[in-house]
């Protein structure tokens, strides 16, 4: 089945260190999506990319949609303490929406 | 904000006892589904339902797994003979409609099989 491989599984950084995060397939994807998870919550959508290189931003987050299709990355610039929880990509091929989820990067920031 | 809503948060149940899960979608929303999350692993998409039937499931939503839309504003997940392995978060999740394909989460209900 189709299977999105994360990476780095997780990471421990200094607040004000940049981080970056990446998904990848074998498959092509026609959204992909980054969420993040706080303890006890659900996933809350931080973006979403809709065409093949297509590149946004939401605050200091920067995400881009890989021109293969294929991949995907999340970018966090200036990390401060609430940044810390699971990031996970997202990707979707279906036209049912079905969403196809990443491993997860669990990220702590040191103040 | 509009947000999707799930009860209870924390399930108990006994092994082969059935459990109903509850979701109150977004209001305008007419896509749904149910995902779920083993403690410590990646979420995992169970059932979509669209129109009032569902339009794609999981190898995991066998015959033990229905879903409701009882009325305009419910969504619900039924496990009709639980197994320990049924122990998990279970998140509902719904998105607008065609060519918009964010979804809105809620935040889960953790389901405990004893």
């Amino acid at each position: 089945g189709q299977q999105l491989n994360q990476s780095p599984q997780s990471m421990f950084i200094q607040e004000g260190e940049d981080v970056s995060m990446n998904c990848t397939s074998s498959s092509i994807f026609n959204t992909w999506l980054w969420y993040k998870q706080d303890p006890g919550e659900g996933p809350v959508l931080l973006i979403a990319l809709y065409k093949a290189g297509e590149l946004t931003s939401n605050g200091r987050l920067t995400a881009q949609f890989g021109i293969t299709r294929k991949d995907s990355f999340l970018n966090i610039s200036a990390s401060i303490p609430s940044d810390v929880g699971i990031y996970f990509c997202a990707g979707r091929t279906s036209n049912t929406g079905k969403l196809i989820f990443g491993q997860g990067t669990t990220l702590q920031v040191k103040p | 904000e509009p947000e999707v809503t799930q009860t209870p948060s924390h399930q108990v149940t006994q092994m082969g006892q059935e459990v109903i899960l509850r979701c109150v979608p977004i209001s305008n929303h007419l896509y749904f589904y149910w995902y779920r999350q083993i403690l410590g692993q990646k979420v995992e998409f169970l059932v979509s339902f669209y129109n009032n039937e569902i339009s794609e499931k999981s190898e995991i939503f066998d015959d033990q797994f229905s879903v409701e839309r009882p009325d305009g504003s419910n969504f619900t997940l039924k496990i009709r003979s639980t197994k320990l392995e049924d122990s998990a978060m279970y998140f509902c999740a719904s998105r607008p409609g065609t060519g918009v394909f964010f979804q809105h989460f809620g935040d889960g209900t953790r389901l405990s099989i004893l």
